[in-house]
């Protein structure tokens, strides 16, 4: 069965330091999808990334970057030199490609606090 | 151009009461979903609409929810008879298509019901 576990409820970091989100997922499909998306103080849902389960290379985007490994089924999320704007909640996804559509699981979600 | 809109923004109501709530996806997406956010919670899927097949109703945690979606565009989620324990953030998405290849869901800004 799908899966996604963020074991990190609250993180608190102080402005400029870096932080890490985990997310650790199951699947019993060899083809899926994992995905972050940002959930801030105004509520709305923001896609930040996609990877599919071929595709390992890490990514990095600005201040952020994520780090997929397979070999832990883990995919990690990282904020460099974070800002008071990262504060929010984080949700890690999975979607496994087997559906006949797009069904997203989503972890619980990692709420940031990033204090100035 | 336009997001994903939904109507109410907030909705209290007497346990025991029918409430409807509205999403508006953004023009042209065939793919529509609902989720519900419980206070601290994950991202718990309710409901799937994709063009004119049926909908994957496999989500809904009872039969007091229904969702309906007319023309390809506008859903309304009812919940008859509300219970407390539907007191929730309802989330609505839309992507451009589904099948076979992931899209990205956007997603609107949510209805918060409360149920007294």
């Amino acid at each position: 069965a799908q899966k996604v576990t963020q074991a990190q409820t609250e993180i608190s970091v102080v402005e400029k330091e870096d932080v890490t989100l985990d997310c650790v997922y199951e699947t019993r499909d060899t083809t899926y999808y994992l995905f972050w998306y940002k959930q801030p103080p105004s509520g709305e849902l923001v896609f930040l990334i996609r990877r599919n389960s071929f595709d390992e290379q890490n990514e990095i985007s600005g201040r952020y970057s994520w780090n997929f490994q397979k070999s832990t089924s883990s995919f990690n999320f990282t904020i460099t030199a974070s800002q008071v704007v990262d504060s929010a909640v984080y949700f890690c996804a999975l979607s496994e490609a087997k559906t006949s559509y797009d069904k997203v699981i989503f972890g619980p979600g990692t709420s940031l606090s990033v204090i100035p | 151009g336009a997001g994903v809109s939904q109507s109410p923004s907030n909705k209290v109501t007497e346990k025991g009461k029918d409430v409807e709530l509205r999403c508006d996806p953004i023009s042209g997406h065939t793919a529509l979903y609902w989720y519900r956010q419980s206070l601290g919670q994950g991202l718990e899927f309710l409901i799937y609409f994709q063009g004119n097949s049926a909908p994957d109703k496999s989500g809904l945690p009872s039969d007091r929810f229904s969702a309906e979606r007319t023309g390809g565009s506008v859903s309304t989620l009812t919940i008859q008879r509300t219970q407390q324990e539907d007191s929730a953030v309802y989330l609505c998405a839309s992507s451009p298509q589904s099948g076979g290849t992931y899209n990205e869901q956007f997603f609107g800004p949510g209805t918060r019901l409360t149920v007294l």
